[in-house]
């Protein structure tokens, strides 16, 4: 699976939209991007997912650039429990493969939320 | 709206004893998977499990470890000889299928498993 890059950490004000970016430029074209967010040593929690075109779901907005090489996951409104860290995935379908199942995780971004 | 259930929340065990952790996945979910968070450091994945057989494992998933679905709603994670460095939180999750559309994995709330 690609290889992601996040910052380590960033802050946000309540109320403002968290623009939370990740670098994936060695992205395969069958290669779905994740986001997934862990608050204080709770299980991840699924956000959104999305192959090329942009998504929106209750949580959140994901917006791929068109090159494929980086994203960005929004959170249109902050609010001080969305302080977490939020891990960007990129995943192969392999058909009929394990791999599929296997997220792999790296360090992620810490969003701290401020009043 | 369902969930993945896991226990126990908190268990503390003296090294080199057995371990069973216990998971209720969401109930038509297919796909089983194990992961451990080693405090302050990544999630990991352990293992994956379909069909009544291991799927993938990765080099942490040694002859130590085994899991299990013992009847249609459990799926367990046993080790054998604990260490100290078992000391982990330990995740259960569980996907429907898979497909190419993708596949989203549901994660329990975790079992933190003290080793001393």
């Amino acid at each position: 699976d690609a290889k992601t890059t996040q910052p380590p950490s960033m802050d946000c004000a309540e109320g403002r939209a968290a623009n939370l970016p990740c670098n994936h430029s060695t992205i395969s074209g069958n290669e779905y991007v994740y986001w997934y967010r862990q608050i204080h040593s709770q299980g991840p929690q699924y956000i959104i997912h999305g192959l090329k075109n942009n998504e929106t779901n209750e949580m959140a907005s994901l917006i791929i650039t068109e090159d494929r090489k980086s994203s960005t996951l929004i959170l249109p409104h902050a609010t001080l429990r969305d302080t977490a860290v939020y891990y960007c995935i990129v995943r192969a379908p392999t058909a009929g493969g394990t791999s599929y199942g296997k997220l792999t995780f790296g360090q992620g971004t810490i969003l701290t939320v401020h009043p | 709206e369902p969930e993945v259930t896991q226990t126990p929340s908190h268990q503390v065990t003296q090294m080199g004893q057995e371990v069973i952790l216990r998971c209720v996945p969401i109930s038509n979910h297919l796909y089983f998977y194990w992961y451990r968070q080693i405090l302050g450091q990544k999630v990991e994945f352990l293992v994956s499990f379909y069909n009544n057989e291991i799927s993938e494992k990765s080099e942490i998933f040694d002859d130590q470890f085994s899991v299990e679905r013992p009847d249609g709603s459990n799926f367990t994670l046993k080790i054998r000889s604990t260490k100290l460095e078992d000391s982990a939180m330990y995740f259960c999750a569980s996907s429907y299928r898979l497909r190419r559309s993708g596949n989203t994995i549901y994660f329990g709330e975790g079992s933190w498993l003290t080793v001393v």
